[in-house]
Formats: C-alpha cells, structure tokens, sequence
C-alpha cells in the first residue's frame, strides 16, 4: 500500500497565483483531513472530511477550499495565494471516528508564497 | 475547545541519557491521547497512543508515556536516548465528542548529541 501521496512535495508561488496540493489515500478510510504546520506552532487543522461529499473546515480555513469527490482524493485549492500561506502541509487520513482509529499522514508538500 | 500544551520547545540531550517531555492538555471530557515523532524531512509517525486501560503505554522505539487523568497530563519517556531519536515530538489530542480530529501541541524539539 501506498497510504498517503501528497503532490508536489515543493513548490514556490508568486502572490496571488492559485493551485492545488493534491492528496490520495488507498487505505479505503472515510475521514480525510489537511493540515498545515508551522515552526513552533504544531499542527493546524485546515479542512477535513468524512466522507465522500462532506467536508468541514478546521481551525484554519481561510483562504484555501477543498472538495471530496471520490473517497480516495481529498484536494486541497489556494484560490489566491498570500506569504502568509508559505508553510508544510500534510494530509491525513484515517477509517473513522471512533476510538481507536488512528490517523495517517503523508509525507508533506513544502510551499513558499513569494 | 481543547487545546495542547508542550512545555520545552527544544531539548539538547547527550546519547545515553534519559528523556521525558511533558504535555499537558484542556479538555474535560473523554480523550484520545498521541504522541507522533517527524524525523529530519520526513513527514509525522505514530509513536504510541493512548485510548484506555493501563495508563502506561508502550511504545516503538523504547518509548513510553504515562497518562494521568488528574493532572490532563500525557508526558512522553525514553530512559535512554539514541543519536537517532533526534526529531520533533508532537503531543496530540482527539476529544472524542468532537470527532476524530487531532489537536496538535507547538512540538519540541530533541537534539541528540552523539
């Protein structure tokens, strides 16, 4: 199994350009999620899903959008892109809400917004 | 909301010596406990969990970490650290009421000095 891809592991946008960090899991899981790290800060939850069709925002969503078509494919858009968005970002995924599921993650994709 | 707090942001150890980083969270109801380790550019691993039972709980890696319910405490152990356990520790919290989403704590962390 593959688990988790993320694509691109790098990337360098200018202010204002838009693009996708695309995620897929092969792990058959329901709950998808994106989260975005900064120094000092841990982990913060952007958008998460459910399920195919379902998806909540997290902590942090502005300025980002996410879709759910597929269980497999969890996408997640920069409409317009702001410094403020340079970070690592990291999909996850894990079966379900109960006790006991434990999430994965992917291997990141690294974005500076210049 | 919960929130997660880890008290060292970095910690600088000699190979062979003993490793406890503490974290402590805010919730007041049923929780699901984590702590992930990201070695140098790569993405998060689960180093053990938490979900109930023995309050001590074993990990990979010679890790252990010890739950105490009084004191929202969840610190992380390792009697004898390795060159290779420098990484970034993160503590993480699921409240179980709020669905299988992770809090995550700002991370430490570990320098191993060989």
């Amino acid at each position: 199994n593959a688990g988790v891809t993320q694509t691109p592991k790098f990337r360098i946008l200018k202010i204002g350009q838009s693009m996708t960090l695309q995620c897929a899991q092969d792990m058959n899981h329901n709950y998808m999620y994106w989260y975005r790290q900064d120094p000092g800060m841990g982990l913060k939850l952007i958008y998460y899903s459910v399920g195919a069709g379902i998806t909540d925002k997290g902590e942090v969503p502005n300025g980002y959008n996410v879709s759910r078509s597929t269980t497999e494919d969890f996408p997640l858009r920069l409409e317009l892109a702001a410094p403020s968005q340079t970070s690592v970002y990291f999909c996850a995924s894990s079966y379900g809400q109960s006790s006991g599921n434990t999430i994965y993650f992917g291997e990141g994709s690294w974005l500076t917004v210049v | 909301a919960q929130s997660v707090s880890q008290h060292n942001h970095h910690v600088i150890l000699s190979e062979a010596a003993s490793l406890e980083l503490g974290c402590n969270y805010s919730y007041g109801g049923t929780v699901n406990l984590f702590w992930y380790v990201q070695y140098p550019g790569q993405h998060l691993q689960l180093l053990l969990k938490y979900f109930s039972g023995d309050p001590l709980v074993k990990g990979i890696k010679g890790f252990e970490a010890e739950f105490i319910k009084s004191k929202f405490s969840f610190n992380l152990r390792k009697p004898s650290v390795q060159w290779s356990d420098t990484a970034e520790y993160f503590c993480a919290v699921n409240a179980i009421a709020a669905g299988n989403k992770l809090t995550f704590g700002g991370g430490t962390r570990v320098l191993v000095k060989p």
